[in-house]
Formats: structure tokens, C-alpha cells, sequence
């Protein structure tokens, strides 16, 4: 079975603090994605990247920015939280085109910033 | 814009019962997938089905990509049923890039 795991289930930090969510895969999937998940706004596509040192920008980049050192980890980073950035946050990963292969999600880490 | 709209928004079930949950998307899909969200948040993908009919267990998914929609059918539910059930279509049109509905919430009552 696929595995995504996320460094955190809940999180608890302060406005304007660099914060970092981490994202590790065992599958060797090329693509992974960072999402993030709010009442009435559903999901919502951050960051995603297609191998190793790329990134793309999805629907909501602003405020984000990614990096993708090695294959197996995508880490998403808030360069100055903000109490509007406080979110469910959805790692995703898919092997190997991204439009035609199922994606799976980590456990999600629930943000809060203060 | 890209759409795809889920319907119903909610549905309550008593145990034992089937139930239908559709998916329209406005354009042409590569493929559609469906994911059910437990109470606890966690996404778990379902089927990936960008054509033709599916089945796992008690759930069975059928996508009509000519006709642009997608049903996921769940028989003799059960209470670990509940949660948000999401399609999510990978449209090109849309930059080449998965969009989600915005879900079926089912609550099964025992």
C-alpha cells in the first residue's frame, strides 16, 4: 500500500513564525501536491511538483512556498504565518503521469496560527 | 470555469440502505476519481475510473465520460459509511490538474 505521511497531525503556532509542514512518500511517485482543505471552500491546490527540484504554483500560492530536495519529500512552507493561513493541510502523491493515476492523500495536518 | 458539482450536498442513511452520490463535470476528463474523507479527516482514495464500471466490496462506481458524469453507488451501508465523499476530475482544460467537487456529506444512522 501507498504510503504519505505527514510530520504532524496538529500544529499550534504563532502569527509571523516560519513554519514548515514535511511530506514523505515511499512509492517513488514522481508528482506530489500540497493542498489545503476549509469549511465551504473545499480543496484547494497550493503547490505541486513533478520531480525533484520542481515546483509549480496551483490555485493559492501566495503567502507558500515548496521544496522538493529529494524524490520521497515535499515540504511546504509558510514564510510568515497568518491567522488566515490556519487550514487543514493535505499532502498528496501519484505515480507515474499525474493525470492518469490515482492520487493519495497523507493524514492531513491541522494548522492552527494564532 | 472548470466545474464539478456533486450532488446531493448531504445524505441520511439508515444502515442497511443503498444509496446513489453523482458527479457532472463541465468538460472533457482524462480520468475522475473518488475519495471518501472519515470523521477524522483523512482522505482515502476509492476508485480511480476515468471510464466504464468499478466495484470494491459494497461500493461500485460507473463514469459516463461521454455524457460527463460519474456515480458512485453504495449498497447495505453501514455506519463506518459516514464522512465526505469527493470526485475530483483531471481536466485539461482546467491546466492539466486535478479539481475537486465539493462533496456529498452521509451520515449512516445505526
Amino acid at each position: 500500500d501507498v504510503k504519505v505521511t505527514q510530520s504532524s497531525r496538529y500544529l499550534v503556532k504563532r502569527t509571523g513564525e516560519k513554519v514548515f509542514l514535511e511530506c514523505v512518500q515511499d512509492m517513488d511517485h514522481e508528482n506530489m501536491f500540497w493542498y489545503r482543505q476549509d469549511p465551504g471552500l473545499g480543496l484547494r491546490l497550493i503547490y505541486f511538483s513533478y520531480d525533484v527540484k520542481m515546483k509549480e504554483k496551483g490555485d493559492i500560492p501566495e503567502g507558500y512556498s515548496v521544496s522538493r530536495e529529494k524524490k520521497e519529500r515535499f515540504s511546504l512552507i509558510l514564510e510568515s504565518a497568518s491567522t488566515n493561513q490556519t487550514s487543514m493541510y493535505l499532502c498528496a502523491s501519484s505515480f507515474p503521469t499525474a493525470g492518469n493515476s490515482p492520487l493519495h492523500f497523507g493524514n492531513g495536518t491541522r494548522l492552527t496560527v494564532t | 470555469g472548470i466545474q464539478v458539482e456533486q450532488s446531493p450536498p448531504d445524505l441520511i442513511l439508515q444502515e442497511g440502505a443503498n444509496s446513489t452520490l453523482r458527479c457532472n463535470f463541465s468538460d472533457s476528463v482524462n480520468n475522475l476519481q473518488w475519495f471518501h474523507q472519515n470523521p477524522w479527516g483523512q482522505l482515502i482514495n476509492l476508485f480511480y475510473i476515468p471510464s466504464g464500471t468499478k466495484q470494491n466490496g459494497r461500493l461500485s462506481a460507473t463514469t459516463v465520460a461521454t455524457e460527463r458524469y460519474s456515480l458512485l453507488y453504495i449498497s447495505s451501508s453501514q455506519t463506518t459509511d459516514s464522512g465526505v465523499y469527493f470526485c475530483a476530475a483531471w481536466i485539461k482544460a482546467a491546466g492539466n490538474k486535478l479539481t475537486f467537487g465539493g462533496g456529498t456529506r452521509v451520515l449512516v444512522k445505526p
